[in-house]
């Protein structure tokens, strides 16, 4: 079984700043996607941005982007010009390519934004 | 447009009742379906998971199990609810043309008294 690692429980960020997240996973396989979803405190999972690991270039969506490291089997979420809205709980995951696409999940990283 | 609905969105139960929620997708066929739980603060844990009609997948032998009697639907059942089933219940549904991810539901907060 796969397994993901956030190691920050928790992040606080004055708003308009930068906050980078934490991810590493453990994996045998070569092909695979990574995945941040974010969960607002509505607790809906909403998607942030994925990468597909045959793509070496980092994927990006909006203030959004990721430095994926896939020899060091890191994948980082960097959140730029941080917003109010960004408060959020926000969870690292890898998904197995043909496995019917199941997703495993790290434990979280709670990120305050503060006015 | 392509909708996944899920409910109750809170449920209060005592401990030894039964349980069904349900998760209902709309707008597109054949997807493939999840049922994950989310302890308070925690990740969240694959439970069942369903490919096609009457096909369901176990992740973690526990206390609940699944059923999809129709194509876009999808139950999580119990016949006698455990103080540790409370938690954070989340439907979530792949389609192929929107490639590999899942969408979530807005979820179902169980609590076992």
């Amino acid at each position: 079984a796969q397994t993901v690692t956030q190691s920050q429980p928790e992040m606080s960020v004055q708003e308009a700043e930068t906050v980078t997240l934490s991810c590493t996973y453990d994996t045998s396989e070569n092909n695979y996607y990574l995945f941040w979803y974010k969960q607002p405190p509505s607790r809906q999972m909403i998607l942030v941005i994925r990468q597909e690991a045959y793509k070496q270039q980092n994927a990006t969506e909006n203030r959004f982007s990721v430095n994926f490291q896939k020899a060091a089997k890191s994948f980082s979420l960097k959140i730029s010009d941080s917003q109010l809205g960004d408060t959020a709980m926000y969870f690292c995951a890898f998904m197995k390519l043909a496995n019917d696409y199941k997703l495993s999940f790290g434990a979280g990283t709670t990120v305050t934004v503060r006015a | 447009s392509q909708t996944i609905h899920q409910w109750p969105a809170t449920l209060v139960q005592p401990v030894g009742s039964p349980l069904s929620l349900e998760c209902t997708v709309e707008g597109t066929s054949n997807p493939n379906l999840y049922w994950y739980r989310q302890a308070a603060g925690r990740g969240l844990q694959l439970l069942f998971y369903s490919v096609g009609i009457g096909q369901i997948s176990s992740e973690v032998p526990q206390n609940l199990s699944a059923s999809r009697p129709q194509d876009r639907q999808f139950i999580l059942s119990s016949k006698k609810l455990l103080l540790s089933d409370s938690g954070f219940y989340l439907c979530a549904w792949k389609v192929d043309r929107e490639g590999e991810k899942l969408f979530f539901g807005s979820g179902t907060q169980l609590s076992v008294l």
